[in-house]
């Protein structure tokens, strides 16, 4: 059972447009949302999160929104750079303690120069 | 700041083998964890430390997977004996008791292990 959906294996952009990278889950429990980055040869690095207080959270050209009532977020990268291009990861878990995090299939972003 | 390190990067076994993976966590983070990454699959967590102590094991496939992490630093995962379905990519990761879910977990490069 995929608790955690990125139902788009692969996206392409444009360099300078906005990349929208998306994320579903169903798991009603899921408190706190975390995007990662995943470059070949490397281990994911954290990106951005949230917290389900909030709707929006921003850091740069990074932006993560959070729809509770749809179980959805997404994730919004203005303007995509070729160095934007990776696998992108998203990740939920409960924030009661035990760090547990359940990840998504992942999403191949290319960016196109 | 070294990261997280993990050996060997790259692994081809024959089936029945054993093999194991070594990783060394950031300098001062107590908590660690493997994960085991299937191809086209988000990593799923196999094993947390907190220290030295195993909190979380229930993912953990204990009739051929085992893990220790002597002295609460670096950490052994070892699989015995390796059947085909456990080729994966194998990642440590670790962070500082305390932090928020997931923001503080630093991963390593990962094992590629290929079983044949």
């Amino acid at each position: 059972d995929q608790q955690v959906k990125q139902n788009s294996p692969s996206l392409s952009v444009q360099e300078g447009r906005i990349s929208i990278l998306n994320c579903d889950y169903t798991n009603s429990m899921f408190d706190y949302f975390l995007w990662y980055k995943k470059y070949p040869a490397e281990g994911p690095t954290f990106l951005i999160s949230i917290s389900s207080i909030k709707d929006k959270n921003e850091d740069g050209r990074f932006t993560v929104f959070l729809n509770k009532s749809a179980k959805h977020l997404s994730l919004h990268i203005v303007p995509s750079q070729p160095g934007d291009s990776a696998v992108y990861f998203c990740a939920a878990s409960i924030q009661n303690g035990n760090e547990k995090l359940t990840f998504g299939t992942g999403t191949r972003l290319t960016i196109i120069p | 700041e070294a990261g997280v390190v993990q050996s060997p990067r790259y692994k081809i076994i024959e089936k029945k083998q054993p093999v194991a993976f070594w990783c060394n966590p950031i300098s001062g983070h107590n908590t660690l964890y493997w994960y085991r990454q299937n191809l086209g699959q988000g990593p799923e967590l196999l094993i947390r430390y907190e220290n030295e102590e195993a909190v979380d094991d229930s993912q953990l496939p204990k009739d051929r997977f085992s893990a220790e992490r002597l002295k609460g630093v670096d950490s052994t995962l070892k699989i015995q004996p390796a059947e085909l379905g456990d080729s994966a990519v194998y990642l440590c990761a670790s962070s500082f008791d305390g932090g928020l879910a997931g923001v503080g977990q630093f991963f390593g490069p990962g094992t590629r292990l290929t079983v044949l």
